[in-house]
């Protein structure tokens, strides 16, 4: 298994800022993912953390308002920018082992006041 | 178009009643069909993963299970502390994304 660290465990923001979520794992992963989670929701994938290049979004996220790097092969941070009150939601950070096993950081869970 | 697609959306059962949850899948070339575990707060838990049709896994109480079509997550006895939602996801072959189902949030009572 890979155990993920993620920061912050939650805040509580004010409109108009941005926030940047760290994400830690103690090995090298093959793949990493950003997904978002809202109140009631399943997980909605945002992006593929691609090391050493521009992340891959999926449709409806763009890369002004989540900026993401992965610089190596065990960490990786998403920016929530210009946030608003629809961005409140449990942001997940997610990891592919070598086993192809798939595991997931405790969640940010992101207020937007 | 890739889809899961899990049932019921909310189960309540009683202590020791034993019940599945079903997940139906539509991925192409799917590479591993997963089941969580997640709390209210708290980041989805890794349970199972199955790859191949008639492949079973067994954890305390669950067991899953896989067809070429679904997947079953079977509850034995459960206890009040299984009480959680339980979300699964597929593996795409062509994309290699997670795709999830809303989830099957349980409640079991005492």
């Amino acid at each position: 298994s890979a155990v993920i660290s993620q920061k912050p465990s939650r805040d509580i923001c004010q409109r108009g800022t941005s926030l940047t979520i760290q994400c830690q794992v103690d090995s090298q992963v093959t793949m990493m993912f950003w997904y978002r989670q809202q109140p009631g929701q399943s997980l909605t994938l945002i992006a593929t953390a691609n090391q050493g290049s521009e992340a891959t979004y999926e449709s409806g996220f763009v890369i002004d308002k989540f900026p993401i790097s992965r610089p190596n092969l065990t960490f990786s941070t998403l920016t929530v920018s210009n946030m608003s009150p629809e961005d409140s939601s449990i942001y997940l950070c997610s990891v592919v082992t070598t086993r192809t096993e798939a595991f997931f950081g405790q969640g940010t869970r992101l207020t937007v006041v | 178009e890739d889809q899961v697609t899990q049932s019921p959306e909310a189960l309540r059962l009683q202590e020791g009643e034993s019940s599945s949850l079903n997940c139906s899948y539509t991925v192409s070339g799917l590479r591993g069909l997963f089941w969580y575990r997640q709390d209210p707060g708290k980041g989805p838990e890794f349970l199972f993963t199955l790859y191949s049709a008639g492949e079973e896994k067994e954890k305390e109480r669950l067991k899953a299970t896989l067809t070429k079509k679904e997947s079953f997550l079977h509850i034995t006895a459960p206890k009040p502390e299984d009480s959680a939602t339980y979300l699964c996801a597929a593996r795409s072959g062509n994309t290699g994304k997670l795709i999830f189902g809303q989830g099957t949030t349980l409640q079991v009572k005492p």
